[in-house]
């Protein structure tokens, strides 16, 4: 069974700009979760999406948001870049409430 | 937001050696679990604790949900090269929703062959 898969593995933009990230999750899982990973503040939730719809969230501002689709498939967004944006962005996938698994990652430099 | 204590932030070791790390926290949690990331990579579950007192063994490594729910340890036995890599625990909070993890700050661990 293939693991999860994100797109890009990296990606490189400037302040201002908007990026959109996206994850696939392992074949059958229906929740799929955002983690940000950052030297100073480590792993953080961004938030779940659970059957199309967000069943959880974190405490990041609304600049990020995600979306996912029927096929399990999710997006993440980040408006307006800001230098603190940098990081790796962790997608996790499971199939309802146990035991997550994670993707690659996609390291976000924002210049 | 809720922080989980980890300790110690690195080890430097020699191979053979066993390995032995910890995370605290002030707050209870459902669940607990221990996850290794080596560069490049996302975090690879290595073990997952659901009851309190639960002592979990897979291959070189054991793990425990401390019984007052608050703490839980990582001991990897007989150290090898391939054990290096950053190590993470992460918990579940009550009503927080099994996926919103919280996850300690990482152990960093060094193996001199």
């Amino acid at each position: 069974k293939a693991g999860v898969t994100q797109t890009p593995r990296y990606l490189i933009k400037t302040r201002g700009q908007q990026v959109t990230l996206s994850c696939s999750p392992i074949s059958g899982h229906r929740s799929v979760s955002w983690y940000q990973q950052t030297p100073g503040q480590g792993l953080q939730f961004l938030f779940e999406y659970f059957s199309e719809t967000q069943r959880n969230k974190g405490n990041f501002p609304g600049r990020f948001s995600g979306r996912q689709f029927s096929n399990s498939r999710s997006e993440m967004n980040v408006s307006t870049l800001e230098l603190g944006d940098s990081a790796l962005y962790l997608c996790a996938s499971s199939w309802g409430t146990d035991t997550q698994y994670f993707g690659p990652g996609t390291r976000l430099t924002v210049l | 937001g809720q922080q989980l204590n980890q300790s110690p932030q690195s080890m430097f070791i020699q191979e053979g050696e066993d390995v032995s790390m910890n995370c605290t926290s002030s707050s209870i949690f459902n669940t607990w679990l221990w996850y290794k990331q080596d560069p490049g990579e996302g975090p690879v579950l290595l073990i997952a604790l659901y009851k309190a007192g639960e002592l979990t063994s897979n291959g070189r490594l054991t793990a425990q949900f401390g019984i007052t729910r608050k703490d839980s340890f990582l001991n990897i036995s007989a150290s090898i090269p391939s054990d290096v890599g950053i190590y993470f625990c992460a918990g579940q909070l009550p009503g927080q929703g099994a996926q919103k993890l919280v996850f300690g700050q990482g152990t960093r661990l060094t193996i001199n062959p």
